[in-house]
């Protein structure tokens, strides 16, 4: 058990929708990470928070979002959802900014019909 | 532009050998260097870091080793186990901009 927490486990949901992923980091880390893992891709970096902030920027599309909360939980939210983004979310923590340890998440699997 | 490789995407070793995993990048600009291990429904679990002012950090049965003007990294297991087999994936830093870069991953399979 890595200590970070994402909620839901499994979501199933039709194109065109909008669905809000929750991620609480481990206890004491102030980064937050969110990445996508598609069938046919490997582990891409969506977004970083550190304590309430933006960060840095991956590969994250214009119609997702997220962010960090005064009590560091964050959310990353997906709208009008396509097959595509079909896929395994994973959260991330780690206590600076600096990822030198990167603690993750079980993941979301989301389905889109 | 794939800055990140890990050209073997599937590696096969006997249990008690040295298993291998390489991994090469085309950046300068990562200057830390993680490995990381994933089972199936799992997310990653960090497993070793280096950072760029260092060419080797060992922890137990894992090594890592960079390689800084060729810009390669590897992990070293010794002895690998049956519970060793997994996917291994790297993943690079870049302190600057706080972003992380995964490789494809190597599946490893260490056979009792």
């Amino acid at each position: 058990d890595s200590g970070v927490t994402q909620t839901p486990k499994h979501l199933i949901t039709a194109t065109g929708q909008r669905v809000t992923l929750r991620c609480s980091p481990r206890s004491g880390d102030l980064s937050v990470y969110w990445y996508q893992q598609s069938l046919d891709q490997g582990l891409q970096f969506l977004i970083q928070y550190y304590n309430g902030e933006e960060r840095a920027k991956g590969n994250i599309l214009e119609r997702f979002s997220a962010q960090q909360f005064p009590d560091l939980h964050s959310e990353l939210n997906l709208s009008s959802l396509e097959l595509g983004d079909s896929a395994l979310y994973f959260c991330a923590s780690s206590p600076g900014q600096v990822p030198e340890t990167q603690y993750f998440g079980p993941g979301t699997r989301l389905l889109v019909l | 532009d794939q800055q990140v490789k890990q050209n073997s995407p599937s590696l096969s070793v006997q249990e008690g050998r040295i298993s291998i995993l390489n991994c090469d990048y085309t950046n300068s600009m990562f200057d830390y260097f993680l490995w990381y291990k994933k089972y199936p429904a799992e997310g990653p679990t960090f497993l070793i870091s280096i950072s760029s002012i260092k060419d080797k950090n060992e922890d137990g049965r894992f090594t890592v080793f960079l390689n800084k003007s060729a810009k390669h990294l590897s992990l070293h297991i010794v002895p690998s186990q049956p519970g060793d087999s997994a996917v291994y994936f790297c993943a690079l830093g870049s302190s600057n901009t706080g972003k992380l870069i995964f490789g494809q991953g190597t599946t490893l399979q260490v056979k009792p």
